[in-house]
């Protein structure tokens, strides 16, 4: 149980493109909703933390305007990275919890991540 | 403020070998470990955590951790490394104040045959 499908997997588009990212939480409901961003070789920078029915909260340094999240249900959130560019190239993964363990100590649950390639 | 550190960029294990992977953290109050494993190009898997109790926590694929309270440690452990153990291992705090994570800068696992 506990599964987090993220899509697409990959993407590869030109510059200035909107490219929507989806993350759903399968079997279970998911309250919150994390967004990650992974550069090569490099840790996970926690981008913004997305709460159902509520705005997002984003986290020092990243631009609300060009990352738009929106978690619209209990079971999808999604990451829109607007008219994107090449420095917006990364690895973008996503991570769940459950309902019931929000505030808990029980493990985030997480997509396989995102490879976005922006030409 | 909280943080962890994962002082090895890289570890070279023999399989059949026992392996660590090190983290220390720095926490106010009790902390509240975790480890993870990520494969290339895909998202992070729960391997163990530490929120209170035994010193020693087991977790998935024969992994183990062991909490040190007085060197504020959490060492990844396994008594014999396997070729498909080789891998991106994060560890984790979780931040005081909310259910976000602190990560670790990662360490890549090499098990050589």
């Amino acid at each position: 149980g506990a599964v987090v499908s993220q899509h697409p997997s990959w993407v590869i588009c030109k510059s200035g493109t909107s490219v929507k990212i989806e993350c759903r939480s399968l079997d279970f409901q998911a309250t919150t909703m994390f967004w990650y961003r992974q550069f090569p070789k490099q840790s996970l920078m926690l981008m913004a933390t997305s709460n159902e029915g509520s705005k997002a909260t984003y986290e020092q340094g990243v631009e609300k305007d060009k990352f738009l999240i929106n978690h619209a249900s209990l079971t999808l959130s999604t990451l829109t990275v607007t008219s994107a560019h090449p420095e917006d190239s990364s690895f973008y993964i996503c991570s769940a919890h459950r309902r019931q363990d929000a505030y808990s100590n029980q493990p985030q649950h997480f997509g396989d991540g995102t490879r976005l390639s922006i030409l | 403020a909280q943080s962890v550190a994962q002082p090895e960029d890289q570890v070279n294990v023999a399989e059949g070998n026992p392996l660590t992977v090190k983290c220390t953290y720095s926490v106010s109050g009790n902390p509240y470990l975790f480890w993870y494993v990520q494969y290339p190009n895909r998202g992070l898997q729960f391997l163990l955590k530490y929120i209170t109790g035994d010193n020693l926590v087991k977790g998935s694929y024969g992994f183990e951790a062991e909490f040190n309270k007085s060197q504020t440690s959490f060492h990844l452990k396994k008594p014999s490394a396997l070729v498909s153990d080789s891998a991106l291992y994060f560890c984790a705090v979780r931040d005081a104040g909310n259910y976000q994570l602190i990560w670790g800068a990662g360490t890549k696992l090499i098990i050589k045959p």
